[in-house]
């Protein structure tokens, strides 16, 4: 069956570390992958799309990859910050569109 | 407006009520979607609307049941539930099939059911 693996343990990191997050997949051929990020109580907030013939893709403090071979996405956030403490979830987007099956993310904490 | 706004944002109901939640958003997507969110687990789909037609149902129970009066609103009626379906409520939007900006939650209806 479809499943989609992030770190369940949390990830604590110093300020100003590099932030590295992994989301596995497997039975799945995505058109492309997302990632979000959500804090308690409220809704994801996206942050990054990656297509499939894409290697890396980089917003600000944030870089992601994608290996589709490896089927691996890394999350990545450089220059951590305390306010980067949320939960990062992937979520893979199924060619066509529409059907959009979330990963159950990984909690970061950034201590300062 | 870059927001989809979701009312209420607390909803406690019992089993017999009937209440509906409501989903709105003034980006001109054209893609709407229900998922539902249980602590600590990932959002799972429900429901997905395109051009106002319902493209997906995820074999929701029919105590819930979503309509899509036009291309800004987005509603899920709910009627006789169980106290299973308490969890977050999202709505979320995209421009549309292929959107690369990724969905735009709001920020969700905490439901309990007593």
């Amino acid at each position: 069956s479809q499943k989609i693996e992030q770190n369940s343990e949390a990830l604590n990191i110093q300020e100003g570390k590099t932030a590295t997050l992994t989301c596995n997949y497997t039975n799945y051929s995505p058109a492309y992958l997302q990632w979000y990020r959500q804090d308690p109580g409220r809704g994801p907030v996206f942050l990054l799309l990656i297509r499939e013939n894409e290697k890396e893709k980089r917003k600000e403090r944030l870089k992601v990859t994608f290996d589709t071979t490896l089927k691996q996405s890394l999350f990545h956030i450089t220059a951590s910050q305390p306010a980067d403490s949320a939960t990062y979830l992937c979520a893979l987007v199924h060619t066509g569109g529409f059907k959009t099956i979330f990963g159950a993310g990984t909690r970061l904490f950034v201590k300062a | 407006d870059t927001e989809v706004t979701q009312t209420p944002k607390h909803l406690v109901m019992g089993m017999t009520n009937k209440k509906s939640l409501k989903c709105e958003q003034h980006m001109g997507h054209r893609a709407m979607y229900w998922y539902k969110q249980k602590a600590k687990k990932p959002p799972e789909l429900m429901f997905v609307y395109s051009y106002e037609k319902l493209s997906i149902n995820e074999s929701v129970p029919s105590r819930f049941s979503p309509e899509c009066p036009n291309s800004s609103l987005l509603n899920l009626h709910l009627h006789a539930l169980q106290p299973e379906d308490s969890a977050l409520y999202l709505c979320a939007s995209s421009q549309d099939r292929q959107s690369n900006y990724g969905y735009t939650f709001g920020s969700g209806t905490r439901l309990t059911v007593v």
